[in-house]
């Protein structure tokens, strides 16, 4: 079955922590996102990448940061200068842009205690 | 500056009573609109793309419509299976991708 993984599933930081969030994808898509989401308001982009050793910053890239060194994943760490990690953390995967039809994974929620 | 607005924010309706959920946006050049599906605690699911005025794509009881300034989501006859959070997501000329906060559909038995 093709699709997107990511793990944890519940995750639990403490103040000053770094954690990184998982995502692997087998639908050799090209194209890789992360964004956050908080209760009431839309998903916001945090990085892309479309190229392998390639990414860009989103809109809310601050106290974030990415890798890219296989098609297949592309891991976010949440540093300790994210003042409010607590959220919804969601990978996608897409053909080749942005633009194309973006698959979702099942979702990794951060807990800062 | 693009943004989007989805109404109403939360929905509870009987099962088979039909209605319809509504994204408004303002962005340059729109260029298409997704729509998705969120349960609880899940990723989003891919329900359609739309890509000009006067386009419709329908789905067992779902079927969606785009104006120039507008979509809307239309469900008939919904089950409660049909409850979850309807994500609608336009993005512009310059590839920017924007979601809104979505409308929280209730379906009761």
């Amino acid at each position: 079955d093709g699709g997107i993984t990511q793990s944890p599933k519940y995750l639990f930081r403490k103040e000053g922590q770094n954690v990184t969030l998982s995502c692997e994808q087998n639908l050799n898509h090209d194209a890789m996102y992360w964004y956050r989401q908080d209760p009431g308001q839309g998903l916001r982009l945090i990085y892309y990448s479309q190229i392998v050793n390639d990414f860009q910053k989103g809109d809310i890239a601050e106290g974030y940061s990415v890798s890219r060194e296989k098609k297949e994943s592309f891991p976010l760490t949440v540093t300790s200068a994210q003042k409010n990690p607590t959220a919804f953390y969601l990978c996608a995967s897409s053909i080749q842009s942005s633009t194309d039809t973006q698959y979702f994974g099942p979702g990794t929620r951060l807990t800062v205690l | 500056e693009d943004q989007v607005t989805q109404s109403p924010e939360a929905l509870r309706l009987q099962e088979g009573e039909s209605s319809s959920l509504n994204c408004s946006y303002t962005v340059s050049g729109l260029r298409g609109l997704f729509w998705y599906r969120q349960d609880p605690g899940k990723g989003p699911e891919f329900l359609f793309t739309l890509y000009s005025a006067g386009e419709e794509k329908e789905k067992e009881r779902l079927k969606a419509t785009l104006t120039k300034k507008e979509s809307f989501l239309h469900i008939t006859a919904p089950k409660p299976e049909d409850s979850a959070t309807y994500l609608c997501a336009p993005w512009s000329s310059a590839s920017k991708i924007i979601f809104g906060s979505g409308t929280r559909l209730s379906i009761r038995p």
